[in-house]
């Protein structure tokens, strides 16, 4: 069974502060594996697809990386405005169509 | 980024009636959407996937005479609660995707169900 884990499950930062979270899967053939940002009440707003171990994006203070066994979303020097949920899914062989899998997310605030 | 549009954004209905939720992608078109629900602090569950001109697939658990799923045209599906109850109440999230040089997911901004 397709498996996603993401931690910490809650992350406080100081504002400047860089760090990681950590998405860790067992799947049956990954065919992607996203990271979404979440604002309470909202609905999960994109930021980075990838697909093959070795990968890096980056987006403004984001980067994704990603192995063969997990995936890390580096926040550098974050701001207040980065607190939010940040979730990682799966799209794997087993999934019916290009349907998500997602972990639980990391909950992060960053103080002032 | 490309824009899905979930209307409305909450709903309160009262036990034993149905609400429709609306899920439209405003600047492409979509062959397939997707229906998921969240529970607080919970993560998205995939309850349907939903295929324009075709009947949707349920996943496992997820009653199909429940939760009604309506693919019209390649920017619209429907999702129908009907004879809501409050166990029912949740956060119902739409997505559809673009397929380009990466495929990107797009998410809809949610509705806030709550039966009362």
């Amino acid at each position: 069974e397709d498996q996603v884990t993401q931690s910490p499950e809650a992350l406080r930062l100081q504002e400047g502060e860089s760090s990681s979270l950590n998405c860790s899967y067992t799947v049956s053939g990954l065919r992607g594996l996203f990271w979404y940002r979440q604002d309470p009440g909202k609905g999960p707003e994109f930021l980075f697809t990838l697909y093959s171990a070795g990968e890096e994006k980056e987006k403004e203070r984001l980067k994704a990386t990603l192995t063969k066994k997990e995936s890390f979303l580096h926040i550098t020097a974050p701001k207040p405005e980065d607190s939010a949920t940040y979730l990682c899914a799966v799209r794997t062989n087993s999934n019916s169509g290009y349907a998500l899998n997602f972990g639980k997310g990391t909950s992060l605030l960053v103080t002032p | 980024g490309a824009v899905v549009s979930q209307h409305p954004s909450r709903v309160i209905c009262k036990s034993g009636t149905s609400v429709k939720i609306e899920c439209r992608s405003l600047d492409f078109q979509a062959t397939t959407m997707f229906w998921y629900r969240q529970f607080p602090k919970q993560s998205l569950m995939l309850m349907a996937t939903s295929n324009e001109g075709s009947k949707a697939t349920y996943e496992q658990g997820v009653e199909k005479d429940k939760f009604l799923i309506n693919h019209a045209s390649l920017t619209l599906s429907t999702l129908t609660v009907t004879s809501a109850h409050p166990e029912d109440s949740s956060f119902y999230i739409c997505s559809a995707e673009l397929t380009g040089r990466d495929t990107e997911a797009f998410f809809g901004q949610g509705t806030r169900l709550t039966v009362v």
